[in-house]
């Protein structure tokens, strides 16, 4: 039962760097969804996609960018950090909503990424 | 725009006592679903409670239950008999209908005391 894992767990990087967080969902969902939680802001939406090779941007996508080249995957990229980006992020997905049916989202155990 | 506001930032509550999140929100769909998520210390993200907004009778779960009011577009959140493992951040969150996105609040720290 491993539902949504996060990879890494922690990190840490210089301003200029950049990285990539991987996401991955054994639950066949069809949405996934990558989140940044920062104090006193609740999460905020980066980026999500609703199937295999399409990509959204959400409510902060500036600075970042995604691929979901198959279907269990999503990943969030960050070509040059910078300490604005310094939170913890989220990955979650959810199965595709159908008529009178909720599907709420499964969350990843957060990634906790500092920038110096 | 859907909005989400969580208006008590934190509280605290006797454990075996009843304690109530606020939650209100905005929005002009008029077929939504509202939930209760919670962050243990963890980090971890746990759904709590669900209720969809075309459904009058307020949803229940063992000791969480929520008073929706969509009129008022307020959606609280009562923990009954608290316990020491309720200590969690609750975060609010709306999902339109016809939509995947959710919207969070910025949460509810809320401390049982024992």
């Amino acid at each position: 039962n491993a539902g949504v894992t996060q990879t890494p767990k922690f990190r840490v990087l210089k301003t200029g760097q950049s990285m990539t967080l991987l996401c991955a969902q054994d639950m066949n969902h069809e949405y996934m969804y990558w989140y940044r939680q920062d104090p006193g802001m609740g999460l905020r939406l980066i980026h999500y996609s609703v199937g295999e090779g399409t990509t959204a941007k959400g409510e902060v996508p500036d600075g970042y960018n995604v691929s979901r080249l198959k279907k269990q995957n999503f990943l969030l990229g960050l070509e040059s950090a910078a300490p604005s980006q310094t939170s913890v992020y989220f990955c979650a997905s959810s199965a595709r909503t159908g008529q009178f049916s909720n599907q709420p989202q499964h969350f990843g155990d957060g990634t906790r990424l500092s920038i110096l | 725009a859907q909005t989400v506001t969580q208006s008590q930032p934190e509280m605290s509550v006797q454990e075996a006592e009843t304690v109530t999140l606020s939650c209100t929100y905005d929005t002009s769909e008029n077929n939504y679903y509202l939930f209760w998520y919670k962050q243990p210390p963890s980090r971890q993200m746990i759904l709590v409670i669900r209720q969809e907004a075309y459904k009058q009778q307020n949803a229940t779960e063992n000791r969480f239950s929520v008073n929706f009011q969509k009129a008022a577009k307020s959606f609280s959140l009562k923990i009954s008999d608290s316990q020491l493992g309720d200590t969690a951040m609750y975060f609010c969150a709306f999902m339109k209908y016809t939509g995947n996105q959710f919207y969070f609040g910025t949460g509810t720290s809320l401390t049982v005391i024992p």
